[in-house]
């Protein structure tokens, strides 16, 4: 079973500048997730999908951050413009239910804002 | 305000002995937790869960203890190997009430060969 696969690994850009992250979770999954895990810091909860609906997005800084998941399978995380404070890594998970009982992440891509 | 406590940032354990991880939390409404693994450049690994239920939950050499009174879990492994050397970070939800996990900052493990 493939897991969730992520792109870019690493984004380096600088402040003011937009970035754009791609996440395509594990088949069947009908919820994802996008998680900001800043440095020294547990994954903090930025948007949870259930198919092509929002369930959660109350910690999703709404003035430069957007996501989408248009056909319920794939979905992207935008940031327009970028702070040097979004400089961490950012996670997708998956899970087969809303309530999950597991996450299952994909690696991440680093971004750092110069 | 931090719902989730991982008190050590860090702990080194020599190879073959036991590893114990702490982690506290503030929310009585957590009713299930969860203990991921993380290697750098990769994301979390899920390890091992426990219900509020249970104040037990063992897969091989990994053990999760709760202690609900004093909303306390810890993660035992024995014996620890130079493989678990990793970031470890408890997770907690009330899943009961819809609502999402809230991760620790994590503890980074080091076991010496």
């Amino acid at each position: 079973e493939a897991g969730v696969a992520q792109s870019p690994r690493y984004k380096i850009i600088e402040k003011r500048q937009s970035v754009a992250f791609w996440c395509n979770p594990i088949s069947g999954h009908a919820t994802l997730y996008w998680y900001q895990q800043i440095l020294g810091q547990g994954p903090k909860l930025l948007i949870q999908f259930q198919n092509n609906g929002v369930v959660d997005d109350s910690q999703l800084p709404k003035d430069r951050f957007s996501a989408e998941r248009l056909k319920g399978v794939d979905s992207t995380l935008k940031i327009q413009p970028a702070k040097l404070e979004d400089s961490a890594v950012y996670l997708c998970a998956s899970s087969p239910t809303g309530q999950a009982k597991a996450l299952f992440f994909g690696s991440g891509t680093q971004l750092s804002v110069l | 305000d931090q719902q989730v406590k991982q008190n050590s940032p860090s702990l080194s354990v020599q190879e073959g002995r036991i590893s114990i991880l702490n982690c506290d939390y503030t929310n009585s409404m957590f009713d299930y937790f969860l203990w991921y693994k993380k290697y750098p450049a990769e994301g979390p690994t899920f390890l091992i869960s426990i219900s509020s239920i249970k104040d037990k939950n063992e897969d091989g050499r990994f053990t999760v203890f709760l202690n609900k009174s004093a909303k306390h879990l810890s993660l035992h492994i024995v014996p620890s190997q130079p493989g678990d050397s990793a970031v470890y970070f408890c997770a907690a939800s009330a899943v009961n009430y819809g609502q999402n996990f809230v991760f620790g900052p994590g503890t980074r493990l080091s076991v010496l060969p």
